[in-house]
């Protein structure tokens, strides 16, 4: 069974922090995506990595694929109040098609 | 340009009752994918529709069905509600049902079981 475990639950931090969420599984994705959803709205699409080891940047969010292709980090620098939301994690399930399977996610607050 | 349209926004029913919600995708956008998001909790995935076509069901009860018409649009239709399904019901639309391309969601319905 194809599960995505994120951690930490929750981060309560104050405005000019950084920090780091990850997302882990004992199995192998072909890609993962990483979504920020914020309350009352639907997920919104952050970023996909689909190579082993690949790194992207997204101005203040970097995100990496980890080499076996089973676990990913985001890492925010620099944390602003705008950047205050549930942070998940979501790889496709086994059988194709545009089917996800979704963390948990990590529930960020940033506090002016 | 129209993101994907979910109605409705909010609704509340009794327990046994049936329900009927709605998702219009992106304009050009074939595939809908449902999803169910419980109170703190990720979204978990109920059905996939392409080209009106069901490509995938995820683990849920019979209770759960749903369709796509020839517009491309889809309902989402749920009998005998139990209280656990009160959830936030999110639809996502993508041009083709392939994992690669991105899924745009919905806002969602909040659906409140009493």
């Amino acid at each position: 069974t194809q599960l995505l475990e994120q951690s930490p639950q929750f981060l309560s931090i104050q405005e000019g922090e950084n920090l780091t969420v990850y997302c882990n599984s004992s199995s192998v994705f072909s890609s993962l995506q990483w979504y920020r959803q914020e309350p009352g709205e639907g997920p919104v699409l952050l970023v996909t990595v689909v190579t082993g080891g690949e790194v992207k940047k997204l101005k203040r969010l970097t995100f990496q694929f980890g080499d076996a292709r089973k676990d990913s980090s985001l890492h925010i620098t620099a944390a602003q109040p705008g950047d205050t939301g549930l942070y998940l994690c979501a790889g496709p399930l086994s059988g194709g098609y545009n089917k996800l399977i979704f963390g948990a996610g990590t529930r960020l607050a940033v506090h002016p | 340009d129209a993101g994907v349209t979910q109605s409705p926004t909010h609704l509340i029913k009794t327990r046994g009752q049936h329900v009927t919600l709605r998702c219009s995708p992106i304009s050009g956008h074939k595939s809908v994918s449902w999803y169910q998001q419980v109170l703190g909790q990720g979204p978990q995935f109920i059905f996939q529709y392409y080209e009106k076509e069901e490509r995938g069901r995820g683990n849920f009860p019979d209770r759960f069905s749903a369709r796509q018409f020839p517009n491309y649009s889809s309902e989402l239709n749920v009998n005998a509600l139990l209280l656990g399904d009160s959830a936030l019901y999110l639809c996502a639309s993508s041009l083709t049902g392939d994992v690669s391309i991105e899924a745009f969601f919905g806002q969602g319905t909040r659906l409140t079981v009493v």
